[in-house]
């Protein structure tokens, strides 16, 4: 499994661009990069997929550089409702099954 | 579709004694997992199932016990609770667990108290 670091929390204002930033040095040619949301009290939510370069869809950009050892989740105009934990995950199907999350980085968006 | 469902939401259990937490997913996700989550902590994968009779330990198994006789379901045993098994407890499901379009679904979790 590739490790994965991840800022333990943020800080931003409505209405700004936030970019989470996740290392993983480690990963292997078949990995994929995934982020996931978790408000408080519920469970986590998956929000983008990536293998190389930029993926976006209607809730966020994933940027991943060429050499792949770090992927950049993009948040754009937060609002107060984007506050929550987001998770980096690193892996591939060879995994045998196991679906690991790390720590995550604590989002607080202020009015 | 209901997703995946979790049952009980809430649950105080006294020292020593057991209970099964529910889960039951109706997406024919070959893939289910259980997760605790402790207090400001990240979710910490307890056992994972690939498919119906096969099941597997995570990171924290100790304490926990599983079994996948179908498809749809995945419950959680836990025998002679302890206070440290305190934690909200949530349950997912994918069809597979990596690979293109990939996304794993989450239960809304089961809260337990051990006093």
């Amino acid at each position: 499994l590739a490790k994965t670091t991840q800022p333990i929390s943020m800080d931003s204002y409505e209405g700004q661009e936030v970019n989470i930033t996740c290392s993983h040095n480690n990963i292997a040619t078949n990995d994929y990069i995934t982020w996931y949301q978790q408000f408080p009290s519920q469970g986590p939510r998956f929000i983008i997929q990536g293998y190389k370069t930029k993926v976006t869809n209607e809730v966020a950009s994933l940027f991943i550089p060429a050499d792949r050892k770090s992927s950049t989740l993009s948040l754009p105009r937060v609002s107060l409702s984007d506050t929550a934990v987001y998770y980096c995950l690193v892996g591939d199907y060879n995994q045998g099954g196991k679906l690991i999350f790390g720590q995550g980085t604590e989002l607080s968006v202020k009015p | 579709n209901a997703g995946v469902t979790q049952t009980p939401k809430f649950r105080i259990l006294k020292i020593g004694q057991s209970m099964t937490l529910q889960c039951a997913q109706d997406m024919n996700h070959n893939y289910m997992y259980w997760y605790r989550q402790d207090p400001g902590m990240g979710l910490k994968l307890i056992y994972y199932s690939v498919g119906a009779g096969i099941t597997d330990k995570g990171e924290v198994p100790n304490g926990y016990n599983v079994s996948r006789s179908t498809t749809e379901d995945f419950p959680l045993r836990l025998e002679l609770a302890a206070p440290s098994q305190t934690s909200v407890y949530f349950c997912a499901s994918s069809p597979r667990n990596w690979g293109a379009n990939t996304e794993a679904f989450f239960g809304q979790g089961t809260r337990l108290t051990v006093v």
